[in-house]
């Protein structure tokens, strides 16, 4: 079965600093899709990031990246400079592409509060 | 820019009503995901559909909830009768699937649920 953990809870930064959110998962399947998504204070989920299982290539978007290693089986998001309106609750989830093609299972979230 | 939108945003009942959710997907996407967040379980999902057929409802406590998909543009859930534990904000997501591939979902607003 599949399992997304994101161990931190809530993390709290000050402004302008970097921040690490991680996300360690678990599966069985060799093909495999990752994802990030916000859900800031208005509630609704937002689409930040989904990467292949075949492609370990780590990518940046401007001040969000994301580190993927398949040998620690896991997919950490950084922000770089972080801003308050970085403000919400980070999802990582995880959808196995042949055995439940489309299902995904979500990370408990992290709830990341950026202060002025 | 196409979104997913979900009617209504907000709903208060009374324990025992019968309550409908609407979801409309956007147009193309040929997967609908129903899931259910609350504080203590986080995202959970309920029920999922791709091409109209149900492929998953696990989620879904039997006796009370239903889902369909009357056609291609309508995803309803229903609660029959309501208890004051499904008081939550369920959100519905589409997808495209496309072969094996894993399919980013695309959230809606989500109905905020208060069952009295």
């Amino acid at each position: 079965a599949q399992k997304v953990t994101q161990a931190q809870t809530e993390i709290s930064v000050v402004e302008k600093e970097d921040v690490t959110l991680d996300c360690v998962y678990e599966t069985r399947d060799t093909t495999y899709y990752l994802f990030w998504y916000k859900q800031p204070p208005s509630g609704e989920l937002v689409f930040l990031i989904r990467r292949n299982s075949f492609d370990e290539q780590n990518e940046i978007s401007g001040r969000y990246s994301w580190n993927f290693q398949k040998s620690t089986s896991s997919f950490n998001f950084t922000i770089t400079a972080s801003q308050v309106v970085d403000s919400a609750v980070y999802f990582c989830a995880l959808s196995e592409g042949v055995t439940n093609a489309g299902k995904s299972t979500f990370g408990d979230g992290t709830t990341l509060t950026v202060k002025p | 820019d196409a979104r997913v939108t979900q009617t209504p945003r907000h709903k208060v009942t009374e324990m025992g009503q019968e309550v409908t959710m609407r979801c409309q997907p956007i147009l193309g996407h040929n997967t609908v995901f129903w899931y259910r967040q609350t504080m203590m379980q986080g995202l959970e999902l309920l029920a999922y559909f791709r091409n109209r057929a149900p492929l998953d409802d696990s989620g879904m406590p039997k006796d009370r909830f239903s889902a369909e998909m009357p056609d291609a543009t309508l995803a309803t859930l229903k609660i029959q009768p309501s208890e004051p534990r499904d008081s939550a904000v369920y959100f519905c997501a589409s997808g495209q699937l496309r072969g094996q591939e894993g399919e980013t979902q695309y959230f809606g607003p989500g109905t905020r649920l208060l069952v009295l």
